[in-house]
């Protein structure tokens, strides 16, 4: 009953590779987000969905794609993983794309690009 | 001056003490203030969000001093249980409002 899963918890693979996190809710939430959290522990927003809608997109390389098949699911792909890639990326989900809500966190997911 | 900052820790203190965490934001804009718990290697959650007039939550207390722009967290009777990272997380403004912008975190350790 995870209220928001992600699948890998661990990925270790080769700098150039392509690899995809998939993230879900069964919270019934209608906004998704992504973070990234690198070495220095800053959690940083990557991009949000609202209802399969992207909203925030912020400055990051466009070898991520974040991808809302439904508004349950937001999985994320990165093409030509580099070093830097390496981190902890964290979905999250909150009932609407308002200030106020609660954000909920799956679990993590530990990237660690050689 | 970076958006969110807080006390760079870390704070070891005794089970029973009272430890008091801080935090600044710089948009004055923001008008929704969290702390979130984050556990070592863990997801981050909600501890309380943060009201003007303060708010309480059994030993945790939150305070919020718009005019300064400056957050509080006390934990009253430590607990081997609230060693964590606590974060400090503020929302943006104009179109980017619902976005939450968080502080590195402060490490509290709790010791027998």
């Amino acid at each position: 009953d995870t209220a928001v899963s992600q699948t890998p918890k661990y990925l270790v693979t080769q700098m150039g590779n392509d690899k995809s996190i998939k993230c879900e809710q069964n919270l019934g939430h209608d906004t998704m987000y992504w973070y990234k959290q690198d070495s220095k522990k800053f959690l940083k927003i990557m991009f949000s969905y609202n209802n399969k809608e992207l909203i925030i997109n912020e400055t990051v390389p466009n070898r991520f794609s974040p991808k809302s098949p439904d508004k349950a699911h937001l999985n994320l792909h990165i093409n030509s993983l580099e070093l830097g890639d390496s981190a902890v990326y964290f979905c999250a989900s909150s009932q609407v794309a308002s200030y106020t809500d609660t954000q909920y966190f799956g679990p993590g997911t530990r990237l660690t690009v050689l | 001056r970076k958006e969110v900052e807080q006390d760079p820790g870390p704070f070891n203190v005794p089970e029973g003490a009272t430890v008091a965490f801080n935090c600044t934001y710089s948009n004055s804009a923001s008008q929704s203030f969290f702390w979130y718990r984050q556990d070592c290697r863990k997801e981050p959650k909600l501890l309380m969000s943060v009201y003007s007039s303060g708010n309480e939550d059994g030993r945790f207390t939150a305070q919020l001093n718009r005019a300064s722009q400056y957050i509080s967290l006390l934990i009253r009777d430590s607990k081997l249980s609230d060693s964590a990272t606590y974060l400090c997380v503020v929302n943006g403004s104009g179109a980017g409002s619902y976005q939450l912008t968080f502080g590195k975190g402060t490490k509290l350790s709790v010791i027998p």
